[in-house]
């Protein structure tokens, strides 16, 4: 069974930093693709970043390029998320996804989530 | 930037009705489309990948169809663990971007 359980979250200040990591089990973690999806409180989805199995590519949403870094350690099985320069608009709860590799259409896909790890950012 | 606009935003609906709901992209996205299911406090779910395909373990009352542009999400009989938030994603080209979603309520 897949798990992803995300850590790391809490309340940090305007222009802080956190790391977020995502434990993964039940599966061949350096085998995928993985992904940061966020949800503001009382908001919908927005994807935040991908990466490639070997890291060699790196996808962000706009509103975080040059202050969220995302990678991964095979090792550990473990996915990270490093956020600087925090915003009040970065407040969320912060899920890792799995992504699935869909071979007629040649890309990737979301199939499965982690259960989430909250992030405040407030003075 | 490819935006998705889902309609309805919320609908009321009885156990045993047929829902559907619509998903809209500014582009033609082809088939690369999800649709997730949210329940208040909880992850979302994975339901459909590729516009019409059922993730696994999802039951077959869920089906999705539409290529290009329009999209849609069919619940053939409503059941009580259905009342939730539904979200469109489109996977054709980064930024990925979600729909705003669509809450369905009991009546």
């Amino acid at each position: 069974e897949v798990q992803l359980v995300e850590s790391g979250g809490g309340l940090v200040q305007p222009g802080g930093s956190l790391r977020l990591s995502c434990a993964a089990s039940g599966f061949t973690f350096s085998s995928y693709w993985m992904s940061w999806v966020r949800q503001a409180p009382g908001k919908g989805l927005e994807w935040v970043a991908n990466i490639k199995q070997d890291e060699s590519k790196k996808y962000y949403v706009d509103s975080v390029k040059g202050r969220f870094a995302i990678s991964r350690d095979d090792a550990e099985n473990s996915l990270y998320l490093q956020m600087n320069s925090l915003r009040a608009e970065d407040t969320a709860v912060y899920y890792c996804a799995r992504l699935e590799f869909n071979s007629y259409q040649a890309t990737y896909y979301i199939d499965s989530w982690g259960r989430g790890t909250l992030v405040t950012v407030s003075s | 930037d490819i935006q998705m606009t889902q309609s309805p935003s919320s609908l009321s609906a009885s156990v045993g009705d047929r829902v559907t709901i619509t998903c809209r992209a500014s582009q033609a996205i082809s088939n690369y489309l999800a649709w997730f299911q949210q329940k208040p406090g909880k992850a979302p779910k994975s339901l459909i990948y590729a516009a019409s395909s059922l993730q696994s373990g999802v039951p077959s009352k869920f089906s999705g169809s539409g290529s290009g542009t329009d999209f849609t999400l069919t619940i053939s009989s409503l059941q009580p663990e259905d009342f939730a938030t539904y979200y469109c994603q489109q996977y054709n080209s980064y930024p990925w971007t979600f729909g705003q979603g669509t809450k369905v309520e009991i009546k």
